[in-house]
């Protein structure tokens, strides 16, 4: 089964406000990392936060991680209608590997 | 990072066809992933390409259906044997440097 689950499945939002996205995942893990990916394309990784690290920014990003709750969110700042895609969280443990959540559709109406 | 370029990256093709999907890398890595992502889901791990040995493949997928080669540390194919229209779905390989990089897939529809 997938090791990642976010929620919303959907957002839709206007450009300029914040978009925040939520995963959360059950066995633990070594870090965890957020992916987008546009209409059907190949993935983009955005950011990658480790199990010690509570908090990560880049850019108009922000992610945050509670290995105690077993769970992150994704914050995107001042959104805008390129930001429009599908966002995957994805968990990796010793071996590499990565498991995915189901993904969550963020649509950005300019 | 790294920049990965995959063969088609598109194709049609008729059930109980084979397609040989590749998958191309910058420079030399040790670890190669390929992903199956079906219409509106999630990115499955089908198999791990290791260089010079069998793949390791992931529950529900086997050698006979999914045919991996990892001739040299830049180079992988995945081969997609007697299709059918489940088959249907976005192939990606995938680098490990210091996180994972994606191809940008090859989009596959089965008739």
């Amino acid at each position: 089964s997938q090791q990642g689950e976010e929620d919303p499945q959907a957002l839709s939002i206007q450009e300029g406000e914040n978009a925040t996205m939520n995963c959360s995942y059950k066995t633990s893990i070594n870090n965890l990392q957020w992916y987008r990916q546009n209409s059907g394309r190949g993935l983009v990784h955005l950011i990658l936060i480790r199990s010690n690290e509570r908090e990560k920014h880049s850019g108009r990003l922000r992610v945050t991680l509670d290995t105690s709750k077993k769970s992150s969110s994704l914050l995107i700042t001042a959104s805008r209608a390129a930001d429009t895609a599908s966002y995957f969280c994805a968990t990796s443990g010793a071996n590499s590997k990565l498991t995915f959540g189901k993904g969550i559709t963020l649509s950005v109406r300019p | 990072s790294a920049v990965i370029s995959q063969k088609p990256s598109r194709d049609i093709c008729q059930r109980g066809t084979s397609l040989t999907i590749q998958c191309q890398v910058d420079s030399q890595v040790t670890m190669m992933f390929w992903y199956r992502q079906q219409p509106g889901q999630s990115l499955t791990l089908i198999a791990t390409a290791n260089q010079g040995s069998e793949a390791t493949y992931e529950s529900g997928f086997v050698i006979d259906k999914f045919p991996i080669s990892r001739p040299n540390l830049t180079f992988s194919t995945l081969t997609v044997s007697n299709m059918s229209p489940e088959d249907s779905s976005i192939y990606l390989c995938s680098v490990l440097r210091e996180t994972q990089y994606f191809g940008p897939g090859t989009r596959l529809l089965v008739l």
